[in-house]
């Protein structure tokens, strides 16, 4: 089945702690993104990648950051300096048809709690 | 102003009912339009794409007014498994997707 995995569903971090949330895609999707989901808030953008080796900040990218090193893959590192860090992370890919954007298929999302 | 808003909400309906959710944006140069669903603690879901003509899929209708900048959703004889958070998406080009808020729906029997 092809699809979009995060792990892990839940994390509890320390602060101070780095983290890293993973994201996975077998979709052959170009596009990856990594938005934050805070309670009665819509998605805001982190960062997004079009192409391996290749990223851009999105709205809120204090605080995080990212690799693309293969097309599959599309971690997120939730660093010391993000100062408030628990949200819902989601991950997305898509695909762009005829120069626009297609539907974006997102993870399950991973839940971050800082203690 | 937001780039894309959306009614508040709650919505609460009984069963069979008729909802309707509005939604505006604020670029006149988006160019694709979506309605996403999202139940509690999951990732949203593509419901209907949303396009110039309008288009219906059961007892979903989507329409688009772009003169208006608004985008609105109509469900008819809602069910109790209808739901969830409908979210108002908005592609402005460029990897530059918008997620409105969503506005919650609670279907009761």
């Amino acid at each position: 089945d092809g699809g979009i995995t995060q792990s892990p569903k839940y994390l509890f971090r320390k602060e101070g702690q780095n983290v890293t949330l993973s994201c996975e895609q077998n979709l052959n999707h170009d596009a990856m993104y990594w938005y934050r989901q805070d309670p009665g808030q819509g998605l805001r953008l982190i960062y997004y990648s079009q192409i391996v080796n290749d990223f851009q900040k999105g709205d809120i990218a204090e605080g995080y950051s990212v690799s693309r090193e293969k097309k599959e893959s599309f971690p997120l590192t939730v660093t010391s300096a993000q100062k408030n860090p628990t949200a819902f992370y989601l991950c997305a890919s898509n695909v762009r048809y005829r120069g626009l954007e297609d539907e974006q298929f997102f993870g399950p999302g991973t839940r971050l709690t800082v203690l | 102003r937001k780039e894309v808003e959306q009614d508040p909400g709650p919505f609460n309906v009984p069963e069979g009912a008729t909802v309707a959710f509005n939604c505006t944006y604020s670029n006149s140069a988006s160019q694709s339009f979506f309605w996403y669903r999202q139940d509690c603690r999951k990732e949203p879901k593509l419901l209907m794409s949303v396009y110039s003509s309008g288009n219906e899929d059961g007892r979903f209708t989507a329409q688009l007014n772009r003169a208006s900048q608004y985008i609105s959703l109509l469900i008819r004889d809602s069910k109790l498994s209808d739901s969830a958070t409908y979210l108002c998406v908005v592609n402005t080009g460029g990897f530059k997707t918008i997620f409105g808020a969503g506005t919650r729906l609670f279907v009761k029997a």
